[in-house]
């Protein structure tokens, strides 16, 4: 069947280590995978997207990697801060064409504390 | 950067009654809009996929006549719950894809959402 896992336990760490989130994926393709951060009570927002032939991307402190061999992204942020604290939601695009169409992990919680 | 709507953030309304959702991109065109379902502490659940002009597509387990969505124009989805169950009450979310084309294309711009509860 398929499935999206990310990390199921709330990730705990101290403002200024790297906090770093797993999202596992079986039996999909993803031409694209895209890494979102949803505040309680808000809708998700976009960080960064990264493509089946890209090994790695980054932006400011963020960085993903994308293995199409282990079906596997790591979604890592550097020098923490209490203000990243929220969850992190990985998704992948199926579709290949402009449809864009998104399935969701179930998202990690991620507390940053001073 | 880009902008999306949902219009109201929360409504409560009797069972038996239909509830309509408003999704609107504010500062770009989008022919595609999604909407999901967000139960707490769960992911999100796309429902459909909103296509200006056409009919919209459904997800597998999900009653194109219980829940009408309607994309007249390239600012506008709606979502209209009908003859809702408390069993409806959760967190609606609407997303947009920019109409332009290229790889930034393919981020979804997501509304702040909308509670519903049914009483």
């Amino acid at each position: 069947s398929q499935k999206i896992e990310q990390n199921s336990e709330a990730l705990n760490i101290q403002e200024g280590k790297t906090a770093t989130l797993t999202c596992n994926y079986t039996n999909y393709s993803p031409a694209y995978l895209q890494w979102y951060r949803q505040d309680p009570g808000r809708g998700p927002v976009f960080l960064l997207l990264i493509r089946e032939n890209e090994k790695e991307k980054r932006k400011e402190r963020l960085k993903v990697t994308f293995d199409t061999t282990l079906k596997q992204s790591l979604f890592h942020i550097t020098a923490s801060q209490p203000a990243d604290s929220a969850t992190y939601l990985c998704a992948l695009d199926i579709t290949g064409n402009q449809g864009g169409k998104l399935i969701f992990g179930q998202g990690t919680e991620l507390s940053v504390k001073p | 950067g880009a902008v999306v709507s949902q219009h109201p953030s929360r409504v409560i309304c009797k069972s038996g009654t239909s509830v309509k959702i408003e999704c609107r991109s504010l500062d770009f065109q989008a022919t595609t809009m999604f909407w999901y379902r967000q139960f707490p502490k769960q992911s999100l659940m796309l429902m459909a996929t909103s296509n200006e002009g056409s009919k919209a597509t459904y997800e597998q387990g999900v009653e194109k006549d219980k829940f009408l969505i309607n994309h007249a124009s390239l600012t506008l989805s709606t979502l209209t719950v009908t003859s809702a169950h408390p069993e409806d009450s959760s967190f609606y979310i609407c997303s947009a894809r920019d109409s332009g084309t290229g790889l930034s294309s393919r981020e979804q711009y997501f509304g702040p959402g909308t509670r519903l509860t049914v009483t």
